[in-house]
């Protein structure tokens, strides 16, 4: 299986602030990476497919970048909706794998 | 737009087979760009994928659960179903289903059902 290290587990900031999530593969996934953000007693949603594409209707001050194995998710002026929990999912093999997620909470 | 709605139980003895249904509106399973399959999320705790099937009939399962897990479809009723033999209490979780477009990520989910494994 490959396995996805998310980082960090939890983030404090403040509104307005730029926030940034890593993600690591543990080995080569191409771009089949996605960015979700789930809030509590919801359904995750897509905000991030193939690494860098911003799904439609998603913010444009998201956005996700990669460099080999690493992927990060960056939130440019961080809004009071955006406090929720982001995970990273892999695709490229089954089984898909997610990371262990990252809470972003009010500072 | 495409819609997916889980039903079924949420109470399951140990040792007893859990079974849940989606019911899809809004997308085919006759698709060649869609994987269709379940999620789970225990509670407080993160995503795992469980397994999904593709439109000509190929299911792909975690191997963690393998042993344990069947994917169906039923094609006349739009509806997919998730069944997991033999729970214990590490099985309690929110299920959720969810619709896969190839090269994108799972852009459709549904509510969640959350299943409690208790005698």
């Amino acid at each position: 299986d490959i396995q996805m290290t998310q980082s960090p587990s939890t983030l404090s900031a403040s509104v307005g602030d730029r926030v940034t999530i890593t993600c690591r593969a543990s080995q080569s996934i191409s771009s089949w990476l996605a960015w979700y953000q789930q809030k509590p007693g919801e359904a995750p949603n897509l905000l991030i497919y193939k690494a860098s594409n911003l799904e439609s209707g998603v913010p444009s001050r998201f956005s996700g970048s990669e460099s080999g194995t690493e992927f990060t998710l960056t939130i440019n002026s961080l809004q009071p909706d955006d406090f929720a929990t982001y995970y990273c999912q892999q695709y490229s093999n089954f089984p898909w794998t997610f990371g262990q997620g990252t809470k972003v909470e009010i500072e | 737009q495409v819609q997916l709605q889980e039903s079924g139980p949420g109470l399951v003895k140990p040792s007893e087979t859990l079974s849940l249904t989606c019911t899809v509106s809004g997308g085919s399973f006759s698709s060649t760009s869609h994987y269709w399959g379940w999620i789970r999320q225990p509670p407080g705790k993160g995503l795992e994928w469980i397994g999904s099937f593709f439109y000509n009939g190929n299911t792909y399962y975690n191997p963690s659960l393998k042993s344990r897990v069947t994917v169906s479809v039923d094609r006349s009723r739009n509806q997919f179903s998730l069944s997991l033999a033999s729970v214990t209490g590490a099985d309690t979780a929110v299920y959720y289903c969810a619709r896969h477009t190839y090269g994108v990520g799972l852009d459709y989910w549904g509510q969640g059902t959350l299943v409690t494994v208790t005698s």
